[in-house]
């Protein structure tokens, strides 16, 4: 089964700064990654997969096998990026997640 | 579409009553999840279910929890003498087959008093 670890409960930065969010894998096989966000008031959806290798609203997350990680990265942080962000892999059909991180951006 | 719809909104139970939670999949969706939301922590799996099928129901705790989605109608997630620790936020979400995209719905906030 695969499992992430997502180190950080809560992470505060400044408007204009990097963000980068942890999520790390245990798994031996070539594991499928997904990160969802979950914005105030609003329901949890879908922002990255990471085959496909693409950037949604600024965020890019790069699968490193040899680190086991697929963290999420934006260059320059936004307020409206505060939320509730969660990596999570498919265990058995379906997705488990990991324990999220809570993002704000402070002006 | 009007996308996965989940209700009520918000449902408050005194213990030892029932809890009956609805979601209605997407259209065109055949998987159906439930995850819970505990204060402070994480989203937990519950079950994963297809039309009249309990595929997966290992995050279920085993007794006072029941899940089905029939032939026709809702998807429901019934408690039964529910206790304080049942208060949380259940998330319903729905895929089409073989897909982790899923669409979740916004949740029903289940307080026992």
């Amino acid at each position: 089964a695969q499992r992430v670890t997502q180190p950080e409960k809560l992470l505060s930065v400044f408007k204009g700064a990097p963000v980068e969010l942890k999520c790390n894998y245990s798994y031996s096989g070539s594991p499928e990654l997904f990160w969802y966000v979950q914005y105030s008031r609003q329901r949890l959806q879908l922002l990255l997969r990471h085959i496909s290798r693409e950037s949604i609203k600024g965020f890019t997350a790069d699968l490193n096998k040899g680190e086991t990680s697929f963290h999420l990265k934006k260059p320059f942080a936004q307020e409206e990026d505060s939320a509730m962000y969660y990596c999570a892999p498919p265990n058995d059909y379906k997705l488990s997640f990991g324990a999220g991180t809570t993002v704000t951006v402070r002006a | 579409n009007a996308g996965v719809m989940q209700n009520p909104r918000h449902l408050v139970r005194r213990r030892g009553q029932e809890a009956r939670l609805r979601c209605s999949p997407m259209k065109g969706h055949s998987h159906v999840y439930w995850y819970r939301q505990l204060p402070e922590e994480g989203l937990k799996f519950m079950v994963y279910l297809q039309k009249e099928n309990i595929i997966d129901e290992s995050g279920m705790p085993k007794e006072r929890f029941s899940a089905e989605f029939p032939k026709e109608g809702p998807s429901i997630l019934r408690i039964q003498q529910v206790v304080r620790g049942d208060s949380a936020a259940y998330f319903c979400a729905s895929a089409e087959q073989g897909n982790y995209g899923y669409t979740f719905g916004s949740g029903t906030r289940l307080t026992v008093v």
